[in-house]
């Protein structure tokens, strides 16, 4: 089976500032799917950003970019500039290329200080 | 644009008493799942319905029923509710088969059993 593990259960950044939100996963599958979800108070899931696992070059959707090492099975989120409407709980997720079951770790909250 | 809509947003029960959690989607999804979300442990995949007429038990499906009314309708049936149970719980849908296939969330049920 798969494990989603977030190391980091509480991380707190500076506005404007940088910060890298750590996952990693064990499969034993060569192909597969990755995601960042973001959850703010409002309880809603928002989808970050996303990987394929067989293309090598990192994902980035504007401030937000991952470091996906496939050998270490590590799937890291970076976020730069940071902004207050970035606080949230962020939650990364597994998904095998075959189906459609998301796994996901434990999550980070995210806390932006002004 | 509604996408996932689930009902109630807030419920209340009694130890012992029954409920069923409403979930529709309109994006024509063939897959659709309910999750519970608890502090620390990320979402938990209760039930999934991959297709019209299938359903399947996910990672934590004790005490839990639930019915793929038809396409667009797939609720959750507590039984006899426990205060185990207390928790959010979140309906998702997603295209089946889909390479690039991100899942859509409902903005949760939050449920207490006293």
């Amino acid at each position: 089976a798969q494990t989603v593990t977030q190391s980091q259960p509480e991380m707190s950044v500076q506005e404007a500032e940088t910060v890298t939100l750590s996952c990693t996963y064990d499969t034993s599958e060569s192909d597969y799917y990755l995601f960042w979800y973001k959850q703010p108070p409002s309880r809603q899931m928002i989808l970050v950003i996303r990987q394929e696992a067989y293309k090598q070059q990192n994902a980035t959707e504007n401030r937000f970019s991952v470091n996906f090492q496939k050998a270490a099975k590590s799937f890291s989120l970076k976020i730069s500039d940071s902004q207050l409407g970035d606080a949230a709980m962020y939650f990364c997720a597994y998904r095998r290329k075959a189906g459609n079951m998301l796994t996901f770790g434990g999550g980070t909250r995210l806390m932006v200080k002004p | 644009n509604a996408g996932v809509t689930q009902t109630p947003k807030f419920q209340v029960l009694k130890t012992g008493q029954s409920m069923t959690l409403q979930c529709a989607q309109d994006m024509n999804h063939n897959s659709m799942y309910w999750y519970r979300q608890d502090p620390g442990m990320g979402l938990r995949l209760i039930y999934y319905s991959a297709s019209e007429g299938t359903t399947d038990k996910g990672e934590v499906p004790n005490g839990y029923n639930v019915s793929r009314l038809n396409k667009r309708e797939f609720s959750l049936r507590l039984e006899s509710a426990a205060p185990s149970q207390t928790s959010v719980y979140f309906c998702a849908s997603s295209e089946a088969g889909q390479a690039r296939t991100e899942a859509f969330f409902g903005q949760g049920t939050r449920l207490t059993v006293v």
